[in-house]
């Protein structure tokens, strides 16, 4: 079946400071790939996607590659600000518009 | 962009009575819509997927019974909890699939059955 594993949090950092989440999945064919945002009291927001090999997604500052070979796509933002504090959820979708999410990783960014 | 609005967010309600969460998207038409649980701490886990005019696809395990499921219009579908019991108390979360194939997701309605 389709699984998604993602680091565990929860995750502090200081502003400007480098974040990595990582993110493996496990998928019969080629899923697209997906990092969802959740700021507090909201609803999980789209941050990026790829829908094939060596694709990479961007926003705001993140980026993520679909690695096919390791099996992975982690998420990366090289400089932090407390309006990243969220909750960070790795999630593939096999093509038929279902998501299989990870645990999510709650990231604090500290001034 | 596209905004999906999820009513009640935060529901409390004795056992043994039923509980309706409806899901609208404001500015789009939604042929496909999805609800979720959350458990404390752990993902978001798919229950159904809900068509327009259509009985909802139920994944395994989720009591198609216990979580009815309504998807009357392109912008509007709901989730009724039927004889809630405690166990039932959740967080349940909608979400809404665009013409591009974006899943835009609702807020999420916390459900507490005492």
């Amino acid at each position: 079946g389709n699984s998604v594993t993602q680091m565990e949090g929860p995750v502090t950092l200081s502003e400007e400071a480098f974040l990595t989440i990582n993110c493996t999945y496990t998928a019969t064919g080629y899923p697209s790939l997906f990092w969802y945002v959740q700021y507090p009291g909201e609803g999980l927001q789209l941050l990026l996607k790829a829908t094939k090999a060596d694709d990479k997604g961007s926003n705001k500052g993140f980026e993520a590659t679909y690695r096919k070979e390791t099996t992975s796509f982690h998420l990366e933002k090289g400089s932090v600000q407390v309006s990243d504090s969220a909750v960070y959820f790795c999630a593939l979708s096999p093509n038929d518009y279902k998501l299989s999410f990870g645990a999510g990783t709650t990231v604090t960014v500290r001034a | 962009g596209a905004v999906v609005s999820q009513h009640p967010s935060w529901v409390i309600c004795k056992s043994g009575t039923s509980v309706k969460i409806e899901c609208r998207s404001l500015d789009f038409q939604a042929t496909t819509m999805f609800w979720y649980r959350q458990f404390p701490k752990q993902s978001l886990m798919l229950m159904a997927t809900s068509n327009e005019g259509s009985k909802a696809t139920y994944e395994q395990g989720v009591e198609k019974d216990k979580f009815l499921i309504n998807h009357a219009s392109l912008t509007l579908s709901t989730l009724t909890v039927t004889s809630a019991h405690p166990e039932d108390s959740s967080f349940y979360i909608c979400s809404a699939r665009d013409l591009g194939d974006i899943q835009y997701f609702g807020a999420g309605t916390r459900l507490s059955v005492l």
